[in-house]
């Protein structure tokens, strides 16, 4: 196992567009997390699967945002209508049942709305 | 709501100098405390953590103690090298053990 990927790594797209990002978990992790990283600061908590349950959302994922995990597998975090504000880091983690503090991060995916 | 507090950068040091990067808390109930490490072009990683209050988190040199009466969980490290040269972020668990953070120390350390 390689660790978390996320696919694309970067991502450009006009306002108004839709985008998917991809995060590929630890395959035995059934902890997966959302967070969002804008330059200069720490990564802001956006959303948190235990396996296919979207257990938690943060306010600060509006209705344009929208995050599933099919089968508890793999996730998509989705954004229509993109609007600037969205440019970001978008970073997914995974961690295991037996360790809640086990993290690993990904790589993550920079998206610029232009 | 819960919240993390860090030092503002950057930190620029010498070789060998001493390193300390505060982080102070506010928290309901008992979280876990985190030091998350952030080097050029690459993701985060865990640099040590503490779980309960007294706890001394250590690894590559770096620790930090849990202080619960000064709410505190400042790292250090006795002498930083070149290659430390990143953005440290303080972290806590929230409810579902997700991670809120600082907004991160950028150290530069200089031969």
């Amino acid at each position: 196992d390689t660790g978390v990927s996320q696919n694309p790594r970067h991502k450009i797209t006009k306002r108004g567009q839709n985008v998917t990002f991809r995060c590929d978990p630890i395959s035995e992790h059934n902890r997966l997390y959302w967070y969002r990283q804008t330059l200069g600061q720490g990564p802001e908590f956006l959303t948190y699967f235990q396996n296919e349950a979207q257990l938690e959302k943060s306010r600060l994922l509006s209705d344009r945002f929208s995050a599933e995990r099919p089968k508890g597998s793999f996730s998509t975090l989705e954004i229509q209508r993109t609007e600037q504000g969205d440019s970001a880091m978008y970073l997914c983690a995974s961690s295991p049942r037996s360790d809640a503090y086990g993290y690993t991060f990904g790589s993550g995916t920079r998206l610029t709305v232009v | 709501g819960d919240s993390v507090t860090q030092m503002e950068g950057p930190v620029t040091l010498s070789e060998e100098a001493f390193l300390t990067i505060n982080c102070t808390y506010t928290a309901t109930g008992y979280p876990s405390l985190f030091w998350y490490v952030q080097y050029p072009g690459e993701g985060l990683q865990l640099l040590l953590k503490a779980t309960k209050a007294d706890d001394k988190g250590s690894n590559k040199g770096f620790e930090a103690t849990y202080r619960k009466e000064t709410t505190s969980f400042h790292l250090e490290k006795g002498s930083v090298q070149v290659s430390d040269s990143a953005v440290y972020f303080c972290a806590l668990t929230g409810g579902y053990n997700k991670l809120i953070f600082g907004a991160g120390t950028r150290l530069a350390v200089h031969p």
